[in-house]
């Protein structure tokens, strides 16, 4: 597989569960990023990892947990999510976060809803 | 406070035309101005950028144009297509970092 893989497409989740979202570049990339995509609005972004470190959480709820075990995987474990929530989540990755290219490779997304 | 203000929000357009997709930013600190696409179903992928050295970059048929003092920049798409019909969204960054700010997004329809 090439390019950036988000699993699953669809997730349809109650207040109470616990889920996760799972992101995987082959690219070779260095830094990945978690944007929230809403109707109308602007993409929003959550956090941002450079070689595994985080470097940036953008005021996100405590309901959303990221993880990045290594550069090529990004998680995002949801729990306890409200329906405001209901989102598509894209995962991107890019080549360097400071100095690269300035362009950001997207998935297809997580579509997201929370009932 | 949104940095990057869209607009128009939805654009219709007939084939052969040509559309324009406006965008303003207010951090004179951006150096960075990418254009994204976005199909149904798909996320978004760069379709064309610039810096804010040069005026206008042509890539075939889609053109940026920028204007720093009014710190305005554009997206025009001659001889428009039916293929076209996606989602535009305009963005920019700053610092020579890869951490992209969005616009809401112009959704662009091109009919036969």
């Amino acid at each position: 597989e090439t390019g950036v893989t988000q699993t699953p497409r669809h997730l349809v989740m109650g207040m109470t569960n616990k889920k996760s979202l799972k992101c995987e570049q082959h690219l070779g990339h260095n830094a990945m990023y978690w944007y929230k995509q809403s109707a109308k609005k602007p993409l929003e972004l959550m956090f941002v990892y450079s070689l595994e470190e985080r470097v940036e959480n953008n005021s996100v709820p405590s309901r959303f947990s990221p993880e990045c075990p290594n550069s090529s995987h990004l998680f995002l474990h949801l729990h306890t999510l409200q329906p405001e929530d209901s989102a598509l989540y894209l995962c991107a990755s890019s080549l360097s976060l400071a100095g690269g290219t300035g362009e950001l490779f997207f998935g297809e997304g997580s579509r997201l809803t929370v009932l | 406070q949104q940095q990057v203000k869209q607009s128009p929000q939805s654009l219709i357009v007939q084939k052969g035309g040509i559309s324009i997709i406006n965008c303003a930013y207010e951090n004179t600190a951006f150096d960075y101005f990418p254009w994204y696409q976005q199909f149904p179903g798909k996320g978004p992928a760069l379709l064309i950028a610039i810096r804010p050295d040069v005026s206008e970059k042509k890539e075939g048929r889609f053109t940026i144009s920028f204007n720093k003092s009014a710190k305005q920049f554009s997206l025009h798409i001659m001889d428009s297509q039916p293929g076209d019909s996606a989602t535009y969204f305009c963005a920019a960054s700053y610092y020579n970092t890869d951490k992209l700010i969005f616009g809401t997004g112009t959704r662009l329809q091109v009919f036969p």
